[in-house]
């Protein structure tokens, strides 16, 4: 159990609808990371929060928008969701900004029907 | 960030030692080398770190040539319970730019009875 906390677990849902998705930290972790995992296109980073401000942005949809709240915990949300959006929605999580060890949650796993 | 050339896959038997060797040619000198492991449906986890020459902790050993190209993976005795996909990351490390990580294809390793 790396610390880090998901919800849901899965998610099954339709094109053109709005889904968000949770994550808490590992207490004391500033730092919070999500990723999306597809069959073709493997692991891949999403985007970076640090403290409630976000720090940095990967191949992040315009139609994804992300926030970590004062209390830390993070949530992600899709909109406009098409098929190819289904996925493996990872967060993580680091003591502090840069360069050191990120600890995952177990995932959410969205369907888009 | 400097890429990471690591095999698609390998196949072991249990209690022998694997090695997974990871080219990275373009490293720079303040980039760490990172392995993460990974089961299905679930998030990576953190296995070792290193910088330059051998690091071991409890699951594995780290051993990094003095020109940094390449790093090898070593898990010794592994059992069934060690399939999964093995990550070599390069790169972010402490004080420079972002804590993202770029994930490649990893390795498959499948260990058999």
């Amino acid at each position: 159990d790396s610390g880090v906390t998901q919800t849901p677990k899965h998610l099954i849902t339709a094109t053109g609808q709005r889904v968000t998705l949770r994550c808490s930290p590992r207490s004391g972790d500033l730092s919070v990371y999500w990723y999306q995992q597809s069959l073709d296109q493997g692991l891949q980073f999403l985007i970076q929060y640090y403290n409630g401000e976000e720090r940095a942005k990967g191949n992040i949809l315009e139609r994804f928008s992300a926030q970590q709240f004062p209390d830390l915990h993070s949530e992600l949300n899709l909109s406009s969701l098409e098929l190819g959006d289904s996925a493996l929605y990872f967060c993580a999580s680091s003591r502090g900004l840069e360069g050191e060890t990120q600890y995952f949650g177990p995932g959410t796993r969205l369907l888009v029907l | 960030l400097a890429k990471t050339t690591q095999p698609i896959s390998m196949d072991s038997y249990e209690g022998q030692e694997v090695n997974i060797t990871c080219s990275h040619n373009n490293i720079a000198t303040n980039d760490y080398i990172t392995w993460y492991q990974q089961f299905p449906s679930q998030g990576p986890r953190f296995i070792i770190q290193g910088y330059k020459t051998k690091v071991t902790n409890e699951v594995a050993s780290l051993f990094i040539p003095a020109d940094r190209k390449s790093s090898t993976l070593s898990l010794p005795r592994v059992s069934l319970s060690d399939t999964a996909v093995y990550y070599c990351l390069v790169g972010d490390s402490r004080g420079s730019t972002l804590g993202r990580l770029y994930f490649g294809r990893g390795t498959q390793l499948t260990v058999w009875p």
